[in-house]
């Protein structure tokens, strides 16, 4: 079974300021990993994910995240936030070689930014 | 082309009744996906189903059911609701065969229960 930790629960930021939104996960087989966005009154949207291959990952909208297998943690950061980005964000982990299989998710962190 | 899409978007019922959720894939997917998402939450995995069976099940308990029909769309079925049914339910779809596939995920229909 595989089990995700979203270490901040609410991350207020300026606009064009830094942001890093922190993710950790415990598994007892390899996993996929994955950022998903969700706007008010919408589902989710995926924001980039690690099957394998470099540690550091690109997403949309400016996003990126690195897998650190030493430190089970996979952080999403992002160098300077826009109003626009104001939303939830959840990590989520299924397990390696799966194609299509359940995803576990985080309890959500809600990034707030403000003007 | 059309992203996932479900029906009803809102929905409110009664404690004890029962509520049928439904979900069209994107085309071309045979692969359809139902989490719960209760307010202040993760979603929380349901049922996964392919080409008409049951692939996966979550913690749930029996009242929750699926079906996926031979066009692919699926229903999600929830008996004797209670209060903490109330939750957004979404449903995923994603493609098969070798490789990973994402999964695409609807709006969600919001259902509450009073």
């Amino acid at each position: 079974a595989q089990s995700v930790t979203q270490l901040d629960s609410q991350v207020p930021v300026f606009e064009e300021a830094p942001v890093e939104l922190r993710c950790n996960y415990s598994s007892s087989v390899s996993v996929y990993l994955f950022w998903y966005v969700q706007y008010p009154n919408q589902g989710l949207q995926l924001l980039l994910k690690y099957l394998s291959g470099s540690t550091l990952v690109k997403g949309i909208n400016g996003f990126e995240a690195e897998f650190n297998k030493s430190q089970t943690s996979f952080h999403l950061r992002k160098p300077s936030v826009h109003i626009s980005d104001t939303a939830e964000y959840f990590c989520a982990v299924t397990p390696g070689g799966t194609s299509y299989g359940k995803l576990t998710f985080g309890q959500g962190t809600i990034l707030t930014v403000h003007p | 082309d059309a992203g996932v899409t479900q029906s009803p978007t809102h929905l409110i019922k009664t404690r004890g009744q029962q509520v049928t959720l439904r979900c069209s894939p994107i085309s071309g997917h045979k692969s359809v996906s139902w989490y719960q998402q209760v307010l202040g939450q993760g979603p929380q995995f349901i049922f996964q189903y392919y080409e008409k069976e049951e692939r996966g099940r979550g913690n749930f308990p029996d009242r929750f059911s699926a079906r996926q029909f031979p066009n692919y769309s699926s229903e999600l079925n929830v008996n004797a609701l209670l209060l903490g049914d109330s939750a957004l339910y979404l449903c995923a779809s994603s493609s098969t065969g070798p490789g990973f596939h994402e999964q695409y995920f609807g709006p969600g229909t919001r259902l509450t229960v009073t």
